[in-house]
């Protein structure tokens, strides 16, 4: 159980182009979804919450009108890099959170070229 | 808001050998304490997870402890293997819906056969 599942795995796009990665809980519903962003050999770095039908919560720093956030459903949440740059390149991990627990999903790599 | 220590950055261990990693958070009410180890190029994966109500818990070779009073939880890997090699993240959150978790540093485990 707890699985979740993120599409696609890895993604490459030319700069000033949008990308969405879609995050989905596919044994449970979600309370909660979450992004992060992970540079290598780092941390994990929280960028928004999100809640189904509500606005996505987003971190310090964190641009909102260049990361979208849509949580359409309790099982789906998609995040939209738009107009995207190479510095923008990363690991996206999304989390879905059922009571308390969070489960991940497997990453997203994206390369901007 | 929450911080959290993890040490050591790096371990390095024979197979059939202990590892114990350690960690240290900040605000007294925080209540859930998971593990999480991440495989390269993986998201992590929740390993062990201990609530504030108890001291110790255990699944198969792996142990969590937490000390409430002086603010620190260990994971304890007993009988290391080369499959145990990843990445390890503690974190800490509150025990309620939409709670968000702080993570540690990491700590990169590698088992030598």
């Amino acid at each position: 159980g707890a699985v979740v599942s993120q599409h696609p795995s890895w993604v490459i796009c030319k700069s000033g182009t949008s990308v969405k990665i879609e995050c989905r809980s596919l044994d449970f519903q979600a309370t909660t979804m979450f992004w992060y962003r992970q540079f290598p050999k780092q941390s994990l770095m929280l960028m928004a919450t999100s809640n189904e039908g509500s606005k996505a919560t987003y971190e310090q720093g964190v641009e909102k009108d260049k990361f979208l956030i849509n949580h359409a459903s309790l099982t789906l949440s998609t995040l939209t890099v738009t107009s995207a740059h190479p510095e923008d390149s990363s690991f996206y991990i999304c989390s879905a959170q059922t009571h308390y627990e969070q489960y991940f999903g497997p990453g997203t790599r994206l390369t901007v070229t | 808001g929450e911080n959290v220590e993890q040490h050591p950055s790096t371990l390095s261990v024979q197979e059939g050998d202990s590892a114990v990693i350690k960690c240290t958070y900040s605000d007294s009410a925080s209540n859930y304490f998971p593990w999480y180890k991440q495989e390269l190029g993986k998201g992590p994966q929740l390993i062990i997870d201990i609530r504030s109500n108890v001291g110790e818990k255990k699944d198969q070779r792996i142990a969590v402890t937490l000390n409430k009073t002086a603010k620190h939880f260990s994971l304890h890997i007993t009988e290391t293997q080369p499959e145990d090699s990843a990445v390890y993240f503690c974190a800490a959150s509150k025990e309620t819906s939409g709670s968000r978790l702080t993570f540690g540093e990491g700590t990169q485990l590698t088992v030598n056969p």
